[in-house]
């Protein structure tokens, strides 16, 4: 069965410091990879996916996620965080047939002004 | 407007009476599914409809029913709901599934249900 990990569970930072957080997955076979994000009291917005092509992906909002298949990782960065991106943050994997969604735990992020 | 929507968003309802939580998009999406958000845990898919009459267990599918007797709407079932499932739920739409596609989902604002 798939999983999906985040490292942090809570992450905060001052504006203008820079972000990663990560996301590892268990999975043998293909995968499609997601970043969503769940501002306060909303629901989930895509930030970013992978399916193929170049690892390196660019999402909204100057998000980008590099997806490392010898680590199994997927990690979501951005250099320069704003009091606006505090959020909750979640890591989602589906494989080869696409059917079943897995989601990370998610990470806090608090944005210090 | 493109949308998913889901009612109702708050239900308090006490232990055994039966509910049903609708959800219906606009956007002629054929994969629906139904998540369960708990603190911690992240979103936990409950069933996905592949297309009418099409569904499947995801990892949470015990004490749920889903039906999908129409494209838009993929109602989620509970026929007698316990405390355990407090939670909140999402329904979610994609245009198709698939690895070739990756499509993205769509979700629905949520329902918060409270379960005496």
């Amino acid at each position: 069965a798939q999983s999906v990990s985040q490292h942090n569970h809570h992450v905060i930072l001052s504006e203008a410091a820079s972000l990663e957080l990560g996301c590892n997955y268990s999975y043998g076979g293909t995968v499609n990879l997601f970043w969503y994000v769940q501002y306060p009291g909303q629901h989930l917005q895509l930030l970013l996916k992978y399916f193929s092509g170049d690892p390196l992906v660019k999402g909204i909002k100057g998000f980008e996620a590099e997806f490392i298949k010898s680590k199994f990782s997927f990690n979501l960065r951005k250099p320069s965080v704003q009091w606006s991106d505090t959020a909750e943050y979640f890591c989602a994997v589906n494989g080869d047939y696409g059917q079943n969604f897995v989601f990370g735990p998610g990470t806090r992020l608090s944005v210090l002004p | 407007e493109a949308q998913v929507t889901q009612n109702p968003r708050y239900l308090i309802t006490v232990t055994g009476k039966k509910l049903t939580v609708t959800c219906s998009q606009n956007m002629n999406h054929e994969y629906m599914s139904w998540y369960r958000q708990d603190p911690g845990l992240g979103l936990r898919q409950i069933y996905y409809s592949m297309n009418v009459e099409v569904t499947d267990k995801g990892d949470v599918p015990e004490g749920y029913k889903v039906s999908r007797k129409e494209k838009r709407n993929f109602p989620l079932i509970l026929e007698s709901p316990s405390p355990n499932q407090t939670s909140l739920y999402f329904c979610a739409s994609s245009l198709s599934w698939g690895p070739i596609i990756g499509d993205t989902q769509y979700f629905g604002p949520g329902t918060r249900l409270t379960v005496l």
